[in-house]
């Protein structure tokens, strides 16, 4: 079974800097894809970026990058020039690929990191 | 023209009582999915659905039962609610592995009060 460890429960980060959100994963399979989520407190589940395990270049999706370290089981969130829209739970998970086209492969979530956008 | 949509999206009910939980999804996606969000934010899987089958059924009590009448719904059924039912519970739908895209995409999510 695949476990997925966010290990900083609250972050807090002052407008336009940096934070670096962890995450790391244990599991045997080769082929999976690491995704990182965002709830706001409207609750909607927001995704923010995602990265196929086979590929070893970094996903980025504008402000958002990830450090993706396969062979660490690592998988964080750098989210740079801070703003206060990004205050939220930010959610790491892990699916594994479908064994066959058509089957469905459920998500294993982290339990969280609540990041505070402050001014 | 929202992608996944649930109603209600807030239950309040007393212990005892069946409720239904309906979604629906306008993204011609093949899979669809319950989670369970429960008051420490943790999100866990129930069930999901591929072409109205059922594939995926997590440990989760027979009082909850799912029903897919056709690929576009998933509706969640509970019967005799308890207190420990209370939670946000999530419709997700993504297209078929294989695809281009993969992703999971969710339903604003249905707060579930039992009293």
């Amino acid at each position: 079974a695949q476990t997925v460890t966010q290990s900083q429960p609250e972050m807090s980060v002052q407008e336009a800097e940096t934070v670096t959100l962890s995450c790391t994963y244990d599991t045997s399979e080769n082929n999976y894809y690491l995704f990182w989520y965002k709830q706001p407190p409207s609750r909607q589940m927001i995704l923010v970026i995602r990265q196929e395990a086979y590929k070893q270049q970094n996903a980025t999706e504008n402000r958002f990058s990830v450090n993706f370290q396969k062979a660490a089981k690592s998988f964080s969130l750098k989210i740079s020039d801070s703003q206060l829209g990004d205050t939220a739970m930010y959610f790491c998970a892990f699916m594994k690929h479908g064994m066959r086209t058509g089957t469905a492969s459920k998500l294993t979530f982290g339990t969280g990191t609540r990041l505070q956008v402050t001014l | 023209d929202t992608a996944v949509s649930q109603t209600p999206k807030y239950l309040v009910t007393q212990m005892g009582n069946d409720k239904s939980i309906k979604c629906e999804q306008n993204l011609g996606h093949d899979t669809m999915y319950w989670y369970k969000q429960d008051s420490k934010k943790f999100l866990k899987i129930m069930f999901s659905y591929n072409n109205k089958e059922l594939i995926i059924n997590e440990t989760v009590p027979n009082r909850f039962s799912p029903k897919s009448p056709d690929k576009a719904h998933l509706n969640l059924h509970i019967n005799s609610l308890e207190l420990g039912d209370s939670a946000v519970y999530f419709c997700a739908s993504s297209p078929r592995q294989g695809t281009a895209t993969y992703e999971q995409y969710f339903g604003p999510g249905t707060r579930l009060t039992v009293t």
